[in-house]
């Protein structure tokens, strides 16, 4: 079955840097798209970024453009999430997600908490 | 990149039917029939309930359908039962691999 596992959450202060990682397993990882998608405390959720299948191309929200940088490594079957100047508006629960086809997602990670304070 | 415009609650009793609107622009909703639907239980990841509009993932109730009136999507929940209360959110591409979810509709079932 399809398993995405987040890792790398935890307390940074403003203006630091987190590394996020998803393991994923299931299915053939390489062959899909990947999103990273957000939920604040009580929030919405909120897209964060998109890469496509083989690395080629990457996308951002204009609220973590510049400052987050997704990759892949699809020898690892693994998703990152590269955040530097980290906000308090950035503090959130991040999950990995699995894209099916054209913006619908199939299957999310349980997601990891990234907290940014003093 | 503006989020997509979604009632904060709606409610209903069980075996009442039920509809949440998601309000876009024609760069998003009514550009593309690539809508979608999500339902969150409180503490839990999201599970897709809808896509492209109105397909229906397998094992998801057809008490749950999709539909799109120029720039507003909407889900329609007939037969209400318990266990559909839960957080819906709506999911729009919006061209350039750029997606845009609305901010979400909190559902109680009375």
């Amino acid at each position: 079955q399809v398993q995405l596992v987040e890792s790398g959450g935890g307390v940074v202060q403003p203006g630091g840097s987190l590394r996020l990682s998803c393991a994923a397993s299931g299915f053939t990882f390489s062959s899909y798209g990947m999103h990273w998608v957000r939920q604040a405390p009580g929030k919405g959720l909120e897209w964060v970024a998109f890469i496509r299948y083989d690395g080629s191309n990457k996308y951002y929200a204009d609220s973590v453009k510049g400052r987050f940088t997704i990759s892949r490594d699809n020898s690892k079957n693994t998703l990152y999430l590269q955040m530097n100047s980290l906000r308090a508006e950035d503090t959130a629960v991040y999950y990995c997600a699995k894209e099916v086809m054209v913006a619908t997602i199939d299957y999310w990670g349980q997601g990891t908490l990234v907290t940014v304070s003093s | 990149q503006s989020a997509l415009t979604q009632p904060r609650s709606v409610s209903g009793s069980p075996g009442q039917s039920v509809t949440i609107s998601c309000t876009g622009t024609s760069s998003d909703v009514g550009g593309y029939n690539y809508v979608s639907w999500y339902q969150q239980h409180p503490g839990k990841a999201p599970k897709l309930m809808i896509y492209d509009v109105s397909k229906r993932p397998s094992g998801v109730p057809d008490r749950f359908s999709g539909s799109k009136s120029g720039n507003t999507a909407s889900l329609t929940i007939s037969g209400l039962q318990a266990e559909d209360e839960a957080d819906y959110y709506c999911c729009s591409y919006a061209g350039s691999y750029i997606v845009v979810f609305g901010g979400g509709t909190k559902l109680t079932v009375l």
